[in-house]
């Protein structure tokens, strides 16, 4: 089974801190994301890592950054952290699916989740 | 631009009944791939089923099966015999291409005893 872990399933942190979270997935999956997720607004894709040391923004990357120093592990960071970035964090790893020899989506798979309180 | 709609913000189901969660997907790609993902209060995202453009057939696992009608751009979740277990989150989702996914909004369910 694939497996992806969080480094923390609860975090609380105070507004201007720097904040890691980390992830790491089992399956040699090529690539990785990073959501988040809010009441009503579904998950919102943060940033993306396709290969090692590749990353891109998604739709919401502002206060964000990452890092994918190795295939299996790709770090989100909140440089400062601020109470808007209260929120439940995913990572997600993905490979591809298809019928009929066609490629044609990713499914993913999730860590558990860490929830991030900024005071 | 693309979109996925999730238009029951929560439902309610008695156990032992079927349930169907709507989801329609707005997007003028010809390939694409639909997924549905149940969240538990746990947390965690589990991964119920897909459903791929050129899939000719509708995606079942096990209780769970996919009434997608391409013409019409949706893709509902039909749960059948519901359980006290299937209490939870569920989102619709879509790939749109270069990695990257869209998610619904979600659609809390609630089992009944």
């Amino acid at each position: 089974d694939v497996k992806v872990t969080q480094s923390s399933r609860y975090l609380v942190k105070r507004t201007g801190e720097k904040v890691f979270l980390e992830c790491v997935q089992d399956m040699d999956h090529e690539n990785m994301f990073w959501y988040r997720q809010d009441p009503g607004l579904g998950l919102r894709l943060i940033y993306f890592s396709y290969d090692v040391k590749m990353k891109e923004k998604g739709d919401i990357p502002e206060g964000y950054s990452v890092s994918r120093e190795k295939k299996e592990r790709f770090s989100l960071i909140l440089e400062s952290a601020s109470t808007n970035q209260t929120s439940m964090y995913l990572c997600a790893s993905s490979y591809p699916t298809g019928t009929s020899g066609r490629v044609v989506s990713y499914e993913q798979y999730f860590g558990p989740g860490t929830r991030l309180t900024v005071t | 631009a693309q979109k996925i709609t999730q238009t029951q913000p929560g439902m309610f189901v008695q156990e032992k009944e079927a349930v169907t969660l709507d989801c329609t997907y707005d997007t003028s790609d010809q390939s694409y791939g639909l997924f549905w993902y149940k969240q538990p209060s746990s947390g965690e995202m589990i991964f119920l089923i897909y459903q791929g453009s050129y899939d000719e057939q509708n995606a079942t696992e096990g209780r769970y099966s996919l009434n997608f009608q391409k013409a019409r751009k949706s893709a509902n979740l039909v749960i059948s015999a519901s359980q006290l277990g299937d209490s939870a989150m569920y989102f619709c989702a879509m790939y749109r291409g270069t990695y990257k996914y869209i998610f619904g909004t979600g659609t809390r369910l609630k089992v009944l005893a």
